[in-house]
């Protein structure tokens, strides 16, 4: 059972148009965070989110824990916004190990 | 801000070779990771340690070894390596588990 999913697994849009990314996830966790990868290269953490809102520049994640799903929106998308973002968290049963989502990967156009 | 470095960062082995992945961090974090990365599959724990001469057991351990040497150095060994291993392997350390410093990965083919 895939304890972390996001949707949706792909993603196209134009520049300058928002993007809305999901994860939803079946542990009880409290430590939720995005990463962001470009193919083939290194992991990046973009945004710690255990609950609320919280927002750096264009990117803003929204996290329920009850409801157990988080949400990254990126505003006024960008070509270089290109790449993997994967959704990740603690898990419930060891507290440092970390469970990523198979990601969504964005393709902005121009 | 930490840095991770891996070495190598490509190689190619053929079927039953030895194989040997190194990690360094050097802002001496107590927790050091090996995942691997497949299409479909996401990244997956492999091993992990939380500190020199400490091993854990990942989600995918089998076919692999680990060692960490020291609180800078941990090394991924396979030891006869197969083609179920080609990947994308990476090395993350971290202090929390919540802050983890990804290196820039190495592609392992097995031919």
């Amino acid at each position: 059972e895939q304890q972390v999913q996001q949707s949706p697994a792909s993603l196209v849009l134009q520049e300058a148009e928002n993007a809305e990314l999901q994860c939803s996830f079946s542990i009880f966790t409290n430590q939720v965070q995005w990463f962001y990868q470009r193919p083939g290269g290194r992991l990046v953490s973009l945004l710690y989110n255990p609950s609320g809102t919280k927002q750096s520049g264009r990117l803003t994640s929204t996290t329920v824990i009850k409801e157990r799903r988080s949400s990254l929106h990126i505003s006024s998308s960008q070509i270089t916004d290109s790449g993997t973002y994967l959704c990740a968290m603690e898990d419930d049963t060891n507290a440092y190990k970390v469970i990523f989502g198979k990601g969504t990967h964005l393709h902005v156009l121009p | 801000e930490a840095a991770v470095t891996q070495s190598p960062r490509n190689k190619v082995t053929v079927t039953g070779g030895n194989v040997t992945l190194s990690c360094r961090q050097t802002n001496s974090h107590n927790y050091m990771y090996w995942y691997r990365q497949d299409t479909g599959h996401g990244l997956r724990l492999i091993h992990y340690s939380y500190g020199a001469g400490n091993l854990q057991i990942g989600d995918v351990p089998d076919g692999y070894k680990a060692t960490r040497t020291t609180q800078e150095d941990f090394f991924l060994l396979l030891e006869l390596a197969s083609p179920s291993q080609t990947s994308l392997y990476f090395c993350a350390s971290s202090e929390t588990n919540y802050e983890q410093y990804f290196g820039p990965g190495t592609r392992l083919t097995v031919l």
